[in-house]
């Protein structure tokens, strides 16, 4: 099994430009997360998604965050615009079993 | 609500010796328990998990945890640690949100083994 896939690993972008981060998650697994991780506040979740269904996005930290799964072997988080304090690196994980998620490497978002 | 509190930030240790990482929860419910591990430049890795049965639970690379209900407590430890266990590592606790179950993460140690 490849694991969870995040793309891009690394995305450079400035100030007011879209950034949609992907993850495709283990195949067969019914939840997928996404969390952001920074120094000042640790692993914070984001959205999680249930059978391709947003059931929680109280984390989404504004309106400027948007993220969908169309299918269930995609996923997208979507900034716009985007701000230097999102720079963080967000993972995707996937779980069968709700409370064992598996992560996907991160991807590394720097806003200049 | 649930919340994990995990002490010390750092930990240093010298090689072979015990890994003590310390895990204090608080939940409304019966928590699930767990220790994630993070090498560099990478995401978490499920290092071990206590769901209901045996409070003794032993998970990968030579780590174990103790559910300790009266301590509210689940520390991670491992009998000799080894360079290749320097990595940060997260207790996390999963109790019910309506018809799911949530992970809530504590803020992580720094585990450093000196040679």
């Amino acid at each position: 099994d490849a694991g969870v896939i995040q793309s891009p690993r690394h995305e450079v972008t400035e100030m007011g430009q879209e950034v949609t981060l992907r993850c495709k998650p283990i195949s067969g697994h019914n939840s997928l997360f996404w969390y952001r991780q920074t120094m000042m506040r640790g692993l914070e979740l984001l959205i999680y998604f249930n059978n391709n269904v947003p059931i929680d996005d109280s984390g989404m930290p504004e309106d400027r965050f948007s993220a969908k799964m169309p299918n269930a072997s995609f996923s997208t988080l979507k900034i716009q615009p985007s701000e230097p304090r999102d720079s963080a690196v967000y993972f995707c994980a996937s779980s069968l079993k709700i409370y064992e998620q598996y992560f996907g490497p991160g991807t590394r978002l720097t806003v200049t | 609500a649930q919340s994990v509190t995990q002490l010390g930030s750092h930990v240093s240790v010298s090689e072979g010796a015990l890994v003590l990482l310390r895990c204090n929860y608080s939940s409304s419910v019966p928590p699930y328990l767990f220790w994630y591990v993070q090498y560099p430049n990478q995401g978490l890795q499920l290092l071990l998990k206590y769901t209901t049965g045996a409070t003794l639970v032993k998970g990968i690379n030579g780590f174990e945890a103790e559910f300790k209900k009266s301590e509210t407590s689940f520390h991670l430890t491992k009998p000799s640690a080894h360079m290749s266990d320097a990595a940060e590592y997260f207790c996390a606790v999963s109790e019910p949100v309506g018809s799911a179950r949530q992970l809530t993460f504590g803020s992580g140690t720094q585990l450093t083994v000196l040679p």
